[in-house]
Order: C-alpha cells, then sequence, then structure tokens
C-alpha cells in the first residue's frame, strides 16, 4: 500500500536555529503535500498545501517566511521552521495525496509518521 | 469557518459499543472520513462517507446523512487496543483540503 516516510520522528533544537522536516512518498507520485500541526489534546490544524513544482498555499495566520516548503519532486515535500521558538513546538505531520482518490485504501490520503518538534 | 463538532472525551466498557457523533456546518463537502489516532502517531485511516448510509467495515461502521450534516462511527466489541483519538474530517471540495474536528478521545475500560 501507500507509505510516506517522515522523518525525523522527534528533534530537538535550540531557539533561533531552523530545522526541516521530509516527507517521502515511497511507492507512488504525491501530486499535492498537506502540512499539518497538533498541539496536544487537539486536533490537526492545515498549515499549507504544496503542489509539486509550484509555490505552497497557506491557510490564514501561517507566516509563509517562517514555515517554509518545498515540493520539488513528485515524491519529496520538505517543511523548514526557521529561526525556531519555544511556541513552535508541536507535532507536525504531512499527508501525501495520490493523484486519483480511488487509487489506495486511504481514497486518496496518506499521512506520514509525525514529527514531534521540541524548541529549547 | 469551518464548524466540526464532535464530543470531546467517551468511555466504555470492553467488549461494548460506542457511538462517535460528529456534526459538520462547511463551506463545502466531498465527502466525510473517520481516523484513528493514537497518542504520538500519525492517523489512521478507518471510513469514508460520500453518500447517505451506513459503511460497514468489521467492528467498525460510519454513517452519513448530508441533509443532516451528521456522522456517526460505531466501535462494535470493543477492545482495549481501541483506547484512541477518533477525528473527523470533512474533505471540503475539488481542493481536496481535510478539515478536522478536535476528536474524541475514547477510554475502553476492562
Amino acid at each position: 500500500g501507500a507509505v510516506v516516510s517522515q522523518h525525523p520522528s522527534r528533534v530537538i533544537c535550540k531557539s533561533g536555529t531552523s530545522v526541516k522536516i521530509e516527507c517521502r512518498s515511497l511507492d507512488f507520485q504525491a501530486t499535492t503535500m498537506f502540512w499539518y500541526r497538533q498541539f496536544p489534546k487537539q486536533s490537526l490544524m492545515l498549515m499549507a498545501t504544496s503542489n509539486e513544482g509550484s509555490k505552497a498555499t497557506y491557510e490564514q495566520g501561517v507566516e509563509k517566511d517562517k514555515f517554509l516548503i518545498n515540493h520539488a519532486s513528485l515524491t519529496l515535500s520538505t517543511l523548514t521552521v526557521t529561526s525556531a521558538h519555544p511556541e513552535d513546538s508541536s507535532f507536525y505531520i504531512c499527508s501525501a495525496k495520490q493523484g486519483r482518490q480511488g487509487d489506495n485504501a486511504n481514497y486518496g490520503y496518506t499521512f506520514g509518521s509525525g514529527t514531534r518538534l521540541t524548541v529549547v | 469557518g469551518q464548524n466540526i463538532d464532535q464530543p470531546t472525551e467517551m468511555t466504555a466498557t470492553e467488549g461494548a459499543i460506542v457511538q462517535i457523533n460528529c456534526t459538520y456546518q462547511t463551506s463545502g463537502f466531498n465527502g466525510l472520513f473517520w481516523y484513528q489516532q493514537h497518542a504520538g502517531e500519525a492517523p489512521t485511516f478507518l471510513s469514508y462517507n460520500v453518500l447517505d448510509g451506513l459503511e460497514e467495515k468489521g467492528r467498525f461502521s460510519s454513517f452519513l446523512s448530508r441533509s443532516k450534516g451528521y456522522s456517526y462511527l460505531l466501535l462494535k466489541e470493543l477492545q482495549m487496543k481501541d483506547s484512541a483519538s477518533y477525528l473527523c474530517a470533512v474533505r471540503l471540495s475539488n481542493d481536496y483540503k481535510l478539515s478536522f474536528g478536535a476528536g474524541t478521545t475514547v477510554t475502553v475500560r476492562a
């Protein structure tokens, strides 16, 4: 079945540094990648949508200069948290969408395993 | 904004049945998903409804009424491993974005 590899699974960084999170679709082409963040005991909040080869579309209130998204190929999308601060500590999850929704048992959405970011 | 409401917490006994309700008012509708999420892990797909009616898949069933903006997830023969958060998500329209509810934490007791 469709698999999205996300790493790192956990990262601790110092305040002011940048962190890159990668999501790779292993056996399919991800035409669209969604990036979410999740605070403890809360739901997934969509941050941005990226399509291969074009600029990401950010949701209202999400700083595009702080959360840099690159979707350079159909199998790789990256999220870089720049100049991280403690309030950026969260669980970040990617979700890849295949070209046609019925192509896999997940009806087109495959989630990565998530990245726990802690900024100290 | 999108409104997707589900109860915060539910508790049930092992072997019992639990029904998790989800009501939605969204700018568009192109299907409703249910996901299971264990703490610190990514969501796992459970079910998808786009037409009215009941979809059954083993111990899990999901129901949708588009006219009422309502869905439920039914978990039967509860097992301890079913203790998790259950997320209701609406696909808004052709842009394929998913809007998630806050999740319902289900605790299964022996």
